[in-house]
């Protein structure tokens, strides 16, 4: 399956503090995207990171992945209340995006 | 620039009836895609339409179709409501097919079946 599933489920920390999720997948893949999903919103895309890659940066992000364990992992560094959000991860085949997986996600709760 | 938009934003119908939604690409994007979101869990691919054809569909029944008209929008068709159809409808769209991009959400169109 070209899914990706997300652990752990739910994560709750305290601003400031980092917050790391999982992404495990099955097959080979051509990318693996991350989007963020605030309660009820549409998704919002995070950053992509290509098979031939190891690891990607975007602000406060940092995304890795390894492509021998079939899994990525979502940094956020010195995390805020606004980053409070559900992230998904979408392991993609092709290079088509219209096609995306999602798993049920990694709800992040971030106190202030 | 205007991103993805999608109509209704919220409406409420009772079992058996049809429900339209629509939806908007970006600019220039001809690739749309329809997603269905359950409370709880992650959004579930429906269909992709990239230049007036249908280019994936995902495990649903016959009574969900969608067409993508000339300016690249597209309608979501729902037949014969269930409750089960209760849900998050997303809309997204993508410049091409053929080079790894991001696909982009519009707000999303909140269906409720009683």
């Amino acid at each position: 399956s070209q899914q990706g599933e997300e652990d752990p489920q739910a994560l709750s920390i305290q601003e400031g503090e980092n917050a790391t999720m999982n992404c495990s997948y099955k097959t080979s893949i051509n990318n693996l995207q991350w989007y963020r999903q605030n309660s009820g919103r549409g998704l919002v895309h995070l950053i992509l990171i290509r098979s031939n890659e190891r690891e990607k940066h975007s602000g406060r992000l940092r995304v890795t992945l390894d492509t021998s364990k079939k899994s990525s992992s979502l940094l956020i560094t010195a995390s805020r209340a606004a980053d409070t959000a559900s992230y998904f991860c979408a392991p993609l085949r092709s290079s088509n995006t219209g096609k995306l997986i999602f798993g049920q996600g990694t709800t992040l709760q971030v106190k202030p | 620039d205007a991103g993805v938009t999608q109509s209704p934003t919220h409406l409420i119908k009772t079992r058996g009836q049809h429900v339209t939604l629509r939806c908007s690409p970006i600019s220039g994007h001809k690739s749309v895609s329809w997603y269905q979101q359950v409370l709880g869990q992650g959004p579930q691919f429906i269909f992709q339409y990239y230049e007036k054809e249908e280019r994936g569909r995902g495990n649903f029944p016959d009574r969900f179709s969608a067409r993508q008209f000339p300016n690249y929008s597209s309608e979501l068709n729902v037949n014969a409501l269930l409750l089960g159809d209760s849900a998050l409808y997303l809309c997204a769209s993508s410049l091409v097919v053929s080079v790894a991009g991001e696909l982009f959400f519009g707000e999303g169109s909140r269906l409720t079946v009683l």
